[in-house]
């Protein structure tokens, strides 16, 4: 079946730096996208959301790209920090439909 | 409390017993949603509850599976006759209304099976 997929399983940036984490979905019927955050021993945490009808969209120190014409989806989060290490998660859900689809996460390795 | 609230935070039982795991989704919220996490995986959908409305029960990996949600609020998940594959981290999530907004989620319960 289609589904979200993520380039990397893990990413290490140094700390300071801009971090990217990419995301390939396959359904070009899914018109909501979310991007987690998961600590170790947490429940996953929503760090910014966007529809389809935009193709960016900045919250504090994180910005979500969308590129529909080859399905793809971005987070960057600015001036890495320690705290920012955790595992990251796409998200895609379909309007009208209720189940949200997750990527298998990418691991942000943050060096101090 | 202001979040998804699940308990216990941990169970260790033994294979073919049976467990509840529950979860008390954030007031108000009408979609609930369970998962299940395994070690350094993805989350992988088990059911989905919406108000009065029949649950999605497709993501039940077996009959050994159930869940059931009373009032519209607390929700219970059961395993029967645990297997060792069981053992996971099982997540609950709620959303106001599901469909196009994000979900909050709980911390889970990491369940090991002996």
């Amino acid at each position: 079946g289609e589904s979200v997929g993520l380039h990397l399983p893990t990413l290490s940036v140094q700390e300071g730096d801009n971090s990217i984490i990419n995301c390939a979905y396959s359904n070009s019927a899914s018109d909501y996208f979310i991007w987690y955050k998961q600590e170790s021993g947490k429940g996953p945490q929503f760090i910014i959301d966007i529809r389809s009808n935009m193709d960016k969209r900045q919250g504090q120190r994180v910005t979500v790209l969308l590129n529909k014409t080859v399905k793809h989806l971005s987070l960057q989060i600015a001036a890495t920090q320690p705290g920012d290490s955790a595992v990251y998660f796409c998200a895609e859900n379909i309007e009208g439909y209720q189940k949200v689809t997750f990527g298998t996460g990418t691991k942000l390795q943050v060096i101090p | 409390g202001a979040g998804v609230s699940q308990s216990p935070s941990n169970k260790v039982t033994e294979k073919g017993k049976d467990v509840e795991l529950r979860c008390d989704p954030i007031s108000g919220h009408t979609a609930l949603y369970w998962y299940r996490q395994s070690l350094g995986q993805g989350l992988e959908f088990l059911i989905y509850f919406q108000g009065n409305s029949a649950p999605d029960k497709s993501g039940l990996p077996s009959d050994r599976f159930s869940a059931e949600r009373t009032g519209g609020s607390v929700s219970t998940l059961t395993i029967q006759r645990t297997q060792q594959e069981d053992s996971a981290v099982y997540l609950c999530a709620s959303s106001p209304r599901g469909y196009n907004q994000p979900q909050h989620f709980g911390d889970g319960t990491r369940l090991s099976i002996l």
